[in-house]
């Protein structure tokens, strides 16, 4: 099985602008959750949703929102960027079926820098 | 939520066991133990997960006393390529929102 992809590998942006990252979870796999880590604040757990619905929320602003499709892969979009977003967004999914195991396969991550 | 406390770093030479041990005073009673493992400008990996007593797979072993209130992840016989920082969760799995990876422990192995 093809492991988590995340699109765009790197962006660069400027403050004000918005942003859309994307992730293709492992087939078969239908909960997908978002983190974002820097170095000063570690990794931190963004959102999940499962079956194109947000079952859980970290403690961001509305700035970040996100979404899943029919087939599992997911977006997240970043609004009015601010120098502080600048991170490597990871995304990883799960399988849900396996309830005594229930790692997170996660994607190399998109690297962001706000300008 | 079960906050976890981890050495911020640890040492090796490569050839060596390393011991990584995690606090988790306040673990609840369905939750689990996991450890994933992270390279620079990548996601982390997955090493082992377990709830009590030790589990053991191809890479690592993972000791939980009775109490279950720490854990110790065992990498035997370090290489060059085990140097990345080791992150130590407690939560029940499907509680994506309550996993927490805190700060980790960067672990460098020396040749």
């Amino acid at each position: 099985k093809a492991g988590v992809t995340q699109t765009p590998r790197y962006l660069i942006k400027t403050r004000g602008q918005q942003v859309t990252l994307s992730c293709s979870p492992i087939s078969g796999h239908r909960s997908v959750s978002w983190y974002q880590q820097t170095p000063g604040q570690g990794l931190q757990f963004l959102f999940e949703y499962f079956s194109e619905t947000q079952r859980n929320k970290g403690n961001f602003p509305g700035r970040f929102s996100g979404r899943q499709f029919s087939n599992s892969r997911s977006e997240m979009n970043v609004s009015t960027l601010e120098l502080g977003d600048s991170a490597l967004y990871l995304c990883a999914s799960r399988d849900e079926g396996q309830t005594l195991n229930e790692k997170l396969f996660f994607g190399s991550g998109t690297q962001l820098s706000v300008l | 939520l079960a906050k976890t406390t981890q050495p911020i770093s640890m040492d090796s030479y490569e050839g060596q066991e390393v011991n990584i041990t995690c606090s988790h005073n306040n673990i609840a009673t369905n939750d689990y133990i996991t450890w994933y493992q992270q390279f620079p400008s990548q996601g982390p990996r997955f090493i082992i997960q377990g709830y009590k007593t030790k589990v053991t797979n191809e890479v690592a072993s993972l000791f939980i006393p009775a109490d279950r209130k720490s854990s110790t992840l065992s990498l035997p016989r370090v290489s060059l390529s085990d140097t990345a920082v080791y992150y130590c969760l407690v939560g029940a799995p499907e509680n994506t929102d309550k996993l927490i990876f805190g700060t980790g422990t960067r672990l460098q192995v020396f040749p």
